[in-house]
């Protein structure tokens, strides 16, 4: 899985709290991505980083923040959780930017109550 | 705006025959596209990848796919399927944008039957 951990793997947690969820890369690159996924939507971008402490928006981004303190690590959080954040979270890092494959993590499975 | 469907959720099919997995894209310019296939309870890993070189591609585990402009589908053929290939694809073009923006189709969750 091209040096990608995510943690942790599972977590329920009730609606309100916060949640980190972690993606730490050994492959030194320099993109890195979190993505949910959702039953009949494939994957869609949450937000991305293309540096250490250089992070944007992608599409689904309301009710989450990330950062980037190291290029190995990208933290996403979710600062009150709601069940709509109910899903399947990926990481995925790439060494080039535009049109270079990702290489992904496992995935966390979030289940908010 | 670019868009990417996937024209089946589901594909079933026995073990030795074809595989067929559609999907059409649509670009305003010319697209990289990718195929991804995802193992139960495991992130997504690149089958192939096309980007305005020959037009049929080849990827890993037999997999192949090939690029008509004139029709704009990106189809996902594999010419005998094995029981390991049950999985979930996903058809994926590249976007607009000074980032890796990458769109997913839903997806084709492909059962193998013996």
């Amino acid at each position: 899985d091209a040096g990608i951990t995510q943690s942790p793997r599972h977590k329920v947690t009730e609606t309100g709290t916060p949640v980190t969820l972690r993606c730490h890369q050994t492959e030194n690159h320099r993109y890195m991505y979190w993505y949910r996924q959702d039953p009949g939507h494939g994957l869609r971008l949450i937000h991305y980083s293309y540096g250490v402490k250089d992070t944007d928006k992608g599409e689904v981004s309301d009710g989450y923040s990330v950062s980037r303190s190291k290029t190995e690590d990208f933290l996403l959080t979710l600062e009150s959780a709601t069940s709509s954040q109910t899903s399947v979270y990926f990481c995925a890092i790439s060494d080039r930017g535009e049109n270079s494959p990702l290489h992904f993590g496992n995935g966390t499975r979030l289940t908010v109550t | 705006a670019q868009s990417v469907t996937q024209l089946d959720s589901h594909v079933s099919v026995s073990e030795g025959t074809p595989v067929l997995l559609r999907c059409n894209y649509s670009s305003s310019y010319s697209p990289s596209l990718f195929w991804y296939v995802q193992h139960p309870n495991k992130g997504l890993q690149l089958l192939l990848k096309y980007t305005s070189a020959a037009t049929l591609v080849k990827g890993i585990n037999g997999f192949e796919a090939e690029f008509k402009k004139s029709e704009t589908s990106f189809h996902l053929t594999k010419p005998s399927a094995h029981m390991s290939d049950a999985a979930e694809y996903f058809c994926v073009v590249s976007g607009a944008g000074g980032y890796n923006k990458l769109i997913f189709g839903a997806g084709t969750r492909l059962a193998v039957h013996p």
